[in-house]
């Protein structure tokens, strides 16, 4: 059964600071992976989508990369933003194409 | 476009009673799924529904029943709730669940449910 954690589990940062978020999942045999992000009281929002052969993938200050070999995968984000205060979520599409999310990085950005 | 819907936002149910959570999407997708999100642990499928017509176990789909009413509806029902099934529930669709590397999933706001 595939195994999705993210480490830390809540994180604060001043403004300006660069934002590390980390991922790691136990089967590498999967279709890509995917960071979310989630506002207080609200749905998912899909960030970024790496495809299993793909070794990273950028988006504005986003940054996400993907070591399936060591099952890793790292969120960066740039000169973060109190508006980049949420939750963000990590999900692997395995091989039975059934989403396996970690329980997610709380971030807050102080101003 | 409204992506994807559901109804209630919040509901309060004692142990016992029965509930249906609605789902709608306008993107014409053919997969929807059921989530539920806990404290501490990531979104757990409950069923979901790789076209019309078709449904499905999840991972955690005891005490639960879903109906994919047409391609627009998929809703969850509880038929007897219990206190185990407070959570946050999360409706989901896609184009097509097996179309492969490049799709992701859209969700919708959440229904927060608290049984009592």
């Amino acid at each position: 059964k595939q195994e999705v954690t993210q480490i830390p589990a809540a994180l604060s940062v001043p403004e300006g600071e660069n934002l590390v978020l980390n991922c790691s999942f136990t089967d590498s045999a999967i279709y890509n992976l995917q960071w979310f992000r989630q506002d207080p009281g609200k749905g998912l929002t899909s960030l970024l989508l790496i495809q299993s052969s793909q070794r990273e993938q950028t988006s504005g200050r986003l940054n996400a990369s993907l070591d399936k070999s060591s099952g890793r995968s790292t969120l960066y984000i740039a000169a973060s933003q109190p508006g980049d205060s949420a939750t963000y979520l990590c999900a692997v599409k395995p091989l039975d194409y059934k989403l396996s999310f970690g329980a997610g990085t709380t971030v807050t950005v102080r101003a | 476009n409204a992506g994807v819907t559901q109804t209630p936002k919040f509901q309060v149910l004692k142990t016992g009673q029965s509930m249906t959570l609605q789902c709608a999407q306008d993107m014409n997708h053919n997969s929807m799924y059921w989530y539920r999100q806990d404290p501490g642990m990531g979104l757990r499928l409950i069923y979901y529904s790789a076209s019309e017509g078709t449904t499905d176990k999840g991972e955690v789909p005891n005490g639960y029943n879903v109906s994919r009413l047409n391609k627009r509806e998929f809703s969850l029902r509880l038929e007897s709730a219990a206190p185990s099934q407070t959570s946050v529930y999360f409706c989901a669709s896609s184009p097509d669940q097996t179309s492969g590397i490049k799709e992701t999933q859209y969700f919708g706001p959440g229904t927060r449910l608290l049984v009592l």
